[in-house]
């Protein structure tokens, strides 16, 4: 597999139930991004981990937990979510040595809250 | 604050002809600036990136500009598969990881 991997496609889920995210990366990058795509809305920035370290988390609501094991796998684990957080969820990464490097995307995970 | 608007919100064209979408940004140091495309349902695919004023870049039937201000991605003769949501983003120089700040899109539309 080439290029950036994201499990589920889609995704429906209760307000009480909890899920995870995955997304696995084959491009030997070492940040690796969460954003949300909400219709009419931009990207939104998520959260950032760079050589697995988390160092951006934009103001995000505590059900939403990310998880970083190594810097080719990154996690978002969800719990007691609301109507509103219905989204595309998008993971991404990129080369970040001090030079402008552009981000990869995944497909995304299509978040459905009943 | 960064900023990205993008213009116009939609655009339809009929194949063959030629426009151009508008990126005006605002961002403290610009380190890059990054056009995407995006097909429903997809993630972002990488098309472009700009780095400083007057550079320009070329892809098939798209080339993107930059100036201090903005950058527009110019679409010559489109065709249908050309259709899509164009994405514009920067990257500012502070942080330690690279950030991306969006705008909203333009959907462009190509008919036969």
């Amino acid at each position: 597999e080439t290029g950036v991997t994201q499990t589920p496609r889609h995704l429906v889920m209760g307000m009480t139930n909890k899920k995870s995210l995955k997304c696995e990366q084959h491009l030997g990058h070492n940040a690796m991004y969460w954003y949300k795509q909400s219709a009419k809305k931009p990207l939104e920035l998520m959260f950032v981990y760079n050589f697995k370290e988390q160092t951006e988390n934009n103001s995000v609501p505590s059900r939403f937990s990310p998880e970083c094991p190594n810097s080719s796998h990154l996690f978002l684990h969800l719990h007691t979510l609301q109507p509103e957080d219905s989204a595309l969820y998008l993971c991404a990464s990129s080369q970040d040595d001090g030079a402008s490097t552009e981000a990869f995307f995944g497909q995304g995970t299509r978040l459905t809250v009943v | 604050e960064d900023q990205v608007t993008q213009s116009p919100e939609a655009l339809r064209l009929q194949e063959g002809e030629s426009s151009s979408l508008n990126c005006s940004y605002t961002v403290s140091g610009l380190r890059g600036l990054f056009w995407y495309r995006q097909d429903p349902g997809k993630g972002p695919e990488f098309l472009f990136t700009l780095y400083s004023a007057g550079e320009e870049k070329e892809k098939e039937r798209l080339k993107a500009t930059l100036t201090k201000k903005e950058s527009f991605l110019h679409i010559t003769a489109p065709k249908p598969e050309d259709s899509a949501t164009y994405l514009c983003a920067v990257q500012a120089r502070t942080g330690t990881a690279s950030k991306l700040t969006f705008g909203t899109g333009t959907r462009l539309q190509v008919t036969l």
